[in-house]
Parts: C-alpha cells; structure tokens; sequence
C-alpha cells in the first residue's frame, strides 16, 4: 500500500479538466514536504511534470498546474489532449529514511 | 542535453545475479545523488536505492535490502545495480533517475531496463 494514495483513474474528453488528487497517509509526511509529479507513457521513461508542489520545469506545457494543501496535492490537466493519455505518479518525501522517496501509487488518464 | 542510457536487464532464474548500468552525459555527474527505480508488472513506481554524490550514502529499500548493491564510478559516469538472489517478484522494468541537487525530486531518468525472473 502506498504511502500517497491516488485515484486509479480519470478520464475526460478532449479540451476538458481533469484533477488527480494525491493524499499522504503517513505521520512522516510533515507539511513542509514538498509533492511533485511525473507522467509516464509505458515503454518509456518517466517525465518529471510538476516539481516543489506547483512548478514546471522548461518545457511543460501550463496547462498543467500543481497544487499542495497540508499533506495532500493535487495535478490539474486543462485543455486535456489526446497526448496526455499516461499514467501519472506523486512523489513525495518520507522522513522515515526506510524509504525516503515514496510514490503514488498512479493515476491513469485516459482521453475519452 | 542530459542523457541517462541504461544498460544490462534481460531473463534470469530465481536465485541467479544480474548487474544494471546506468551512463550519464552531458552534466557534471560527480554533482548528483542517483537513484534506482523500479517499476513491476501493472504496479506503480517503486524506489529501491540511492547512492549519494561520492557514494558515502547508499540507502535500500527493505524490499531489496541484502540483495541488492547500488555503487558508481564518477570516472565513467555510470551508477550501477548490482541484484543478487533474485526473485520472481523482482521483475520489473527498472529505471536510474537523478535527483535534482538540494532537492528531494528526480529531474531526470533513464529509459529503463526490463528484468525478468523466471524459471
């Protein structure tokens, strides 16, 4: 079981908004802690996507956008495209040390 | 343009040791904390290790904890995934990511390597 926990899926048609929700579960999740996202086509290599709860690196379209509350975020897709058919992953960090790097357990888009 | 290309992954049987590669290019690759990850059959992203700059920090997850060793060679650019007693449920399809300096998010991964474990 995942230390962040995702919807398995969302769907939308094209030109719609979609959220993705990511919510912590663990007491180590303290509210200092930073969400960031990643998008993954299968067969490839992850993207990172959102970074520091809200910022995008070069290249990322702005339609998506991140946003933390506590120990939760959120991945809005506006203007959603057939290309943004993926898999998308939070990411966040465990002060544990056991497994400091812990991931959502991914979310699939798909693009009705 | 950064560059992780991974090398090794294939079929191995349970018990056997498979060694993963991972080269970097066109970054200063001393600078930067890397990491393994790992992907299995229609489950999510997994992180299983991470070796520090100059490798005087190498954590595992305890999935892999005793198995597996993360090591690098900052002269050649490479970290490396060395997997021992392998199980069926090692396989997956594993991936090297950089972690961004001063920041706990990985900016960029390698293409990633299938590994099966299967008798």
């Amino acid at each position: 079981q995942s230390v962040l926990t995702q919807p398995p899926s969302v769907s939308g048609a094209p030109g719609q908004r979609v959220t993705i929700s990511c919510t912590g579960s663990s007491s180590n999740l303290g509210p200092n802690y930073d969400f960031h996202w990643y998008q993954h086509l299968p067969g490839t290599a992850p993207k990172l996507l959102i970074y520091a709860n809200s910022n995008r690196p070069s290249g990322v379209p702005d339609r998506f956008s991140g946003s933390k509350s506590g120990t939760s975020a959120s991945l809005v897709i506006a203007g959603l495209q057939t290309d943004d058919e993926a898999d998308y992953y939070c990411q966040s960090f465990d002060s544990s040390l056991s497994a400091p790097y812990v991931f959502g357990g991914g979310t699939k888009v798909t693009v009705l | 343009e950064v560059q992780l290309v991974q090398s090794g992954g294939g079929l191995v049987r349970p018990g056997e040791s498979l060694r993963l590669s991972c080269a970097g290019s066109d970054f200063t690759f001393s600078a930067y904390t890397f990491n393994w990850v790992r992907q299995v059959p229609g489950g999510g992203l997994e992180w299983i290790s991470s070796i520090t700059s100059f490798g005087k920090m190498i954590i595992h997850a305890d999935s892999v904890r005793g198995r597996f060793t993360t090591s690098r060679d900052n002269a050649e650019a490479s970290v490396y995934l060395q997997m021992t007693s392998l199980r069926a449920d090692d396989t997956g399809v594993y991936f090297c990511a950089r972690k961004a300096i001063s920041s706990r998010y990985f900016d960029s991964w390698g293409q990633g390597a299938l590994v099966t474990v299967s008798s």
